[in-house]
């Protein structure tokens, strides 16, 4: 099994700019979610998904969508690029769609910079 | 809403001695809460977990317990080796969100 993967690993936009960051999981994981890390705030939810078709917010929606057409991939779309979008972003999933006990597995992250 | 409170450090310990990370929570209902450790440029991993109150997780010689009266989850290890460099994660989950504190950065040298 590889995981969770991401890509890019890094990636530099202008200001404007639209790129969406790839997420994969190969194992039929039902639960995605997207974070960002920044200094001093730790890891915030971005989107999640319980699966394909069923998408919703996190704490830091605002910029961001997302799209779950399959079981395996969950893309996260910046539509306009701001430099307050510069971040680490990790990709996760986690096995059920009720979450609860679940443990979540983590991909390298995507180191973005947008000037 | 939830929320996890932990130090942000660094902090700086001697091969060999004593670490404590503390984390606090605040969270309806009754959440399962992990430790994840992140080395440098890397994702996050877990660590360990318990999913109840007095629920012991434990793992690599870390171990932590929920303690529901003090709504704590405190880190411990008994002597910490130089390969423990990294940033360590308190986390809580409530059903379907995941909600992390701020990360603590541990430094440890020989």
């Amino acid at each position: 099994n590889a995981g969770v993967t991401q890509t890019p690993k890094f990636q530099v936009l202008k200001t404007g700019q639209s790129m969406t960051l790839q997420c994969a999981q190969d194992m039929n994981h039902e639960y995605m979610s997207w974070y960002r890390q920044d200094p001093g705030m730790g890891l915030r939810l971005i989107h999640y998904s319980v699966g394909a078709g069923i998408t919703d917010q996190g704490e830091v929606p605002n910029g961001y969508n997302v799209s779950r057409s399959t079981t395996e991939d969950f893309p996260l779309r910046l539509l306009s690029a701001a430099p307050s979008q510069t971040s680490v972003y990790f990709c996760a999933s986690s096995y059920s769609r009720q979450g609860g006990t679940d443990t979540q597995y983590f991909g390298p992250g995507t180191r973005l910079t947008v000037l | 809403g939830n929320s996890v409170t932990q130090m942000e450090g660094p902090v700086t310990l001697s091969e060999e001695a004593f670490l404590t990370i503390n984390c606090t929570y605040t969270a309806t209902g009754y959440p399962s809460l992990f430790w994840y450790v992140q080395y440098p440029g890397e994702g996050l991993q877990l660590l360990l977990k318990a999913t109840k109150a007095d629920d012991k997780g434990s793992n690599k010689g870390f171990e932590a317990t929920y303690r529901k009266e003090t709504t704590s989850f405190h880190l411990e290890k008994g002597s910490v080796q130089v390969s423990d460099s990294a940033v360590y994660f308190c986390a809580l989950r409530s059903y379907q969100k995941v909600t992390f504190g701020i990360g603590t950065k541990l430094q440890v040298i020989p």
